[in-house]
């Protein structure tokens, strides 16, 4: 069946570092991929998309670029804050039948200061 | 935003009651679903629906039954309440543009 493989976390990191978290995705198609945020206490929200291959998602710092030849979908920041202490999900949109976002298990990401 | 509530936020509830979970959503959107979110399960799909009287299962749907009687409304039941069931439920939208979700905020449900 459809699947993602997200890097397990917990991720701790000191401010300014460079961020990466792996998604790997399984090759069903040519689905949407989407990676989602979650700020303690809140729901989900989109953090960038990729529609395509060789595109790239980009907000708020975070780039995500939708790499076929490998199945992923890797999320990098430069510099990160410690307003990014969050919770990080991969999410691909396999399209057609049900048509179900299949969501990654989340890294849960700490910037200290 | 794609005005999706759900209610309650919070409830507690004991062993064996019924509850009712409601998403309501205000912009006509025809695919919604209920997740649950567990610490080391990520988010598990319960039930979902593409359509008014149109529902099918997620993954861990034992003990949950779902209506949607209407485009705007999706509920959510647990008909005998578990302490298994206790978590944060969230319900979602698909969106017509990039198939990506909106998220409501969330209803804590604790079984005790």
């Amino acid at each position: 069946g459809n699947s993602v493989t997200q890097m397990e976390g917990p991720v701790t990191l000191s401010e300014e570092a460079f961020l990466t978290i792996n998604c790997t995705y399984t090759a069903t198609g040519y689905p949407s991929l989407f990676w989602y945020v979650q700020y303690p206490g809140e729901g989900l929200q989109l953090l960038l998309k990729a529609t395509k291959a060789d595109d790239k998602g980009s907000n708020k710092g975070f780039e995500a670029t939708y790499r076929k030849e490998t199945t992923s979908f890797h999320l990098e920041k430069g510099s990160v804050q410690v307003s990014d202490s969050a919770v990080y999900f991969c999410a691909p949109n396999y399209q057609g039948g049900s048509e179900k976002l299949v969501f990654g298990k989340g890294t849960k990401l700490t910037v200290n200061p | 935003d794609a005005g999706i509530t759900q209610s309650p936020r919070h409830k507690v509830t004991e062993t064996g009651t019924p509850v009712t979970l409601r998403c309501h959503q205000t912009e006509n959107h025809r695919y919604m679903y209920w997740y649950r979110q567990d610490p080391g399960h990520g988010l598990r799909l319960i039930h979902y629906s593409y359509g008014v009287k149109d529902t099918d299962k997620g993954e861990v749907s034992d003990g949950y039954s779902v209506s949607r009687s209407k485009t705007e409304d999706f509920l959510l039941t647990l008909e005998s309440a578990t302490s298994s069931q206790t978590s944060v439920y969230f319900c979602a939208i698909r969106n017509r543009a990039d198939y990506g979700y909106t998220f409501g905020s969330g209803t804590r449900l604790t079984v005790v």
